[in-house]
């Protein structure tokens, strides 16, 4: 099957810091790519959907200038944690898909646990 | 709006019991139903899917879910499970390009 990776898997980052998290389709062109947040024991949430060399489009009440994505390759998509706060840790994990792949068959990441101190 | 609901946060079993991992969603349109499947350090993978026609699907590991639309349900049930289906289950439903899902089911399946 395709094959998504995140990196870091964890990073630990102090209060007002960016920090960068990359998502990349390791095996296949990811038109699309997802942004999701999970807080422990709770369900994912997505944060925003981006399809490659286009703008983002964020979900209601999510900061589009706290969580900045970038989708500017086929394999590759950043989200990057803007000035992070300690609300701001979580799990965060992205998924892809290709264009002619059904919405239920995103490939999912191992996901980023962020701290931030 | 639509929600998905997984009633139990945590099931511990023995191994080789039958387990039922439940879920309810509310929408008040057709939805697609899906089980996801996380394994420890790893990500989501599609388990089983419903999208039309008959309302018992199976996975190949041997689960399987029933859609019932008067209960608005989509449990996802296996006969007899081993050590090695310990995860975390979600249970989701997709609309408008998006999915949409539950607050996922912990499986810890004891010897």
């Amino acid at each position: 099957g395709a094959v998504v990776s995140q990196h870091p898997s964890w990073v630990i980052c102090k209060s007002g810091t960016s920090v960068k998290i990359e998502c990349r389709s390791l095996d296949f062109q990811a038109t699309t790519m997802f942004w999701y947040r999970q807080f422990p024991k709770q369900s994912l949430m997505l944060m925003a959907t981006s399809n490659e060399g286009s703008k983002a489009t964020y979900e209601q009440g999510v900061e589009k200038d706290k969580f900045l994505i970038n989708h500017a390759s086929l394999t590759l998509s950043t989200l990057t944690v803007t000035s992070a706060h300690p609300e701001d840790s979580s799990f965060y994990i992205c998924s892809a898909k290709g264009w002619d792949i059904p919405l239920y068959e995103q490939y999912f990441g191992p996901g980023t646990r962020l701290t931030v101190t | 709006a639509q929600s998905v609901t997984q009633l139990d946060s945590q099931v511990p079993v023995f191994e080789e019991a039958p387990v039922e991992l439940r879920c309810n969603y509310s929408s008040s349109v057709s939805v697609y139903l899906f089980w996801y499947v996380q394994y420890p350090n790893q990500g989501l993978q599609l388990l089983l899917k419903y999208l039309s026609g008959s309302t018992l699907v199976e996975s190949i590991n041997g689960f399987e879910a029933e859609f019932n639309k008067s209960q608005t349900s989509f449990h996802l049930r296996k006969p007899s499970v081993h050590i090695s289906d310990t995860a975390e289950y979600f249970c989701a439903v997709s609309l408008g390009g998006k999915l949409i899902f539950g607050q996922g089911t912990e499986l810890s399946v004891k010897p």
